[in-house]
């Protein structure tokens, strides 16, 4: 299986402020013939089901904010919320896709404000 | 618009079953595959498996093999989990996230991201 492994835990950031979150899975979830990263990442606020921030490790879904942006290739990914707003606050989750139809999540990293 | 509705909270006994649906609509049912995602209190999220609606081919996650079953009914559009042999471990909000499909011509079909989650159901085993 596919470990997926992310940090910190958890991250206090001041509003306006960037907050970074990593994520490095124990494979490369990188496919070599189309250049794909089989990764994506979610937001999960209290008592909701998760949202799809970004997917193919970069790409922003539609109708979220452009302050959420995604990078890496291979094992080592970042999720950047660049100035960070109060409704930013929530546990964010990466998810690789590469070993269809198994896909495993990391383990979270709480968001709040400093 | 695209809406997975799931049934509502439920109280087992340890040992007992219990069978959690998700209703799709807003979309063709048949052509995007369904994963059950558990998340136990203060908790990560745990794959369960994963159902093709179309066939309804399935495949589960190791842990709970022997344990989960899931089916679905193309005629209303719902998938189904069904869980035994519970304990209390199994204590836990029971999502549905509609997969969204790639295809490549090296790789085949891949299942990819959920754009789309039920909304949950909370499952408490209890004695």
């Amino acid at each position: 299986d596919i470990v997926m492994s992310q940090s910190p835990e958890s991250l206090a950031v001041s509003l306006g402020e960037r907050a970074t979150i990593n994520c490095t899975s124990s494979q490369s979830v990188l496919y070599d013939s189309n250049n794909k990263n089989f990764l994506a990442w979610y937001q999960q606020k209290p008592g909701q089901p998760p949202k799809l921030l970004i997917y193919w490790a970069s790409t922003r879904e539609s109708g979220v904010p452009d302050r959420f942006s995604g990078s890496g290739s291979g094992t080592d990914f970042t999720l950047t919320i660049r100035t960070l707003q109060a409704e930013d606050v929530a546990v964010y989750y990466c998810q690789q896709y590469y070993s269809t139809p198994q896909i495993t999540f990391g383990q979270g990293t709480r968001l709040e404000i400093k | 618009q695209v809406q997975l509705v799931q049934s509502g909270a439920e109280v087992k006994k340890p040992g007992a079953s219990v069978k959690v649906s998700c209703k799709a609509s807003g979309y063709t049912f048949t052509t995007y595959y369904m994963h059950w995602v558990r998340q136990a209190p203060g908790q990560g999220l745990e794959w369960m498996g994963i159902i093709n609606p179309s066939g309804g081919s399935t495949t589960y996650a190791q842990k709970f093999q022997g344990r989960v079953t899931m089916t679905r009914d193309t005629s209303t559009s719902t998938v189904y989990m069904e869980l035994s042999s519970l304990r209390s471990a199994d204590t836990a909000v029971y999502f549905c996230a509609r997969v969204n499909r790639y295809y490549d011509l090296l790789i085949g079909d891949s299942v990819t991201y959920s754009d789309y989650w039920g909304q949950g159901t909370l499952v408490t085993v209890s004695s």
